[in-house]
């Protein structure tokens, strides 16, 4: 079954950087598209960004253009997400989840388990 | 852009039908067939229920329903069972980007 297998749970400074990783299980990785989507406690779900397995290429919300970077391995079938110059703001769930079928459709299929990123001084 | 507007809750009795509206704007929800809806249990991942405005995934009730009319997307959820409780999270393309709605807190009396 298609398993989404995430890292876990970071604490950072202000001004540091984080990269969660997503490893896949259950498909061909390289066949469908990776999104990351976070939830700041309280709060509802943000889209962030997505990346083509396959060619490598990626999309990124305007919001956080400059700060978030998503790579992928596909030796190890594993989709990174790095956000850098973290914020108070930027405490939350982050979640990799896998596209609906082979397109960039952002129907968000499979979900991983989620990784708690939490940011304090 | 700023993200799709749905009710912070919306409450039933099992067996009733609910629906939960998700308004948005010409440049996404009204733009695009491209709207989904996830059931969120607080401590889990979120779950795909609506995909396409109107289609369910393989395994998900058909008591799930989605529409569209111009740039408001609803959800109906019939015969409510206890295990409905939850928070729906609508989402629609947006040309480049994908927004989701602030969520909808869904309690079953």
């Amino acid at each position: 079954q298609v398993q989404l297998v995430q890292s876990g749970a970071e604490v950072k400074k202000p001004g540091a950087s984080v990269k969660v990783s997503c490893k896949a299980s259950g498909y061909t990785f390289t066949d469908y598209y990776m999104h990351w989507v976070r939830q700041a406690p309280g709060q509802g779900l943000e889209w962030m960004g997505w990346i083509n397995p396959r060619t490598g290429n990626t999309g990124y919300e305007q919001k956080f253009q400059g700060r978030v970077t998503v790579t992928r391995d596909t030796s190890i079938n594993t989709a990174y997400m790095a956000l850098s110059s973290l914020r108070s703001d930027d405490t939350a769930v982050y979640y990799c989840a896998r596209d609906h079928d082979g397109g960039l459709d952002f129907y968000f299929e499979c979900w991983g388990q989620g990784t708690l990123v939490a940011v304090s001084s | 852009q700023s993200a799709l507007t749905q009710p912070a809750s919306v409450s039933g009795s099992p067996g009733q039908s609910i629906t939960i509206s998700c308004t948005g704007t010409s440049s996404d929800v009204g733009n695009y067939n491209l709207v989904s809806w996830y059931q969120h249990h607080p401590g889990k991942a979120p779950k795909l229920i609506i995909y396409e405005v109107n289609k369910r995934p393989s395994g998900v009730s058909n008591r799930f329903s989605g529409s569209k009319s111009g740039n408001t997307a609803s959800l109906t959820i019939s015969g409510l069972q206890a295990e409905d409780e939850a928070d729906y999270y609508c989402c629609s393309y947006a040309g480049s980007n994908a927004l989701f709605g602030g969520g909808t807190k869904l309690t079953v009396l």
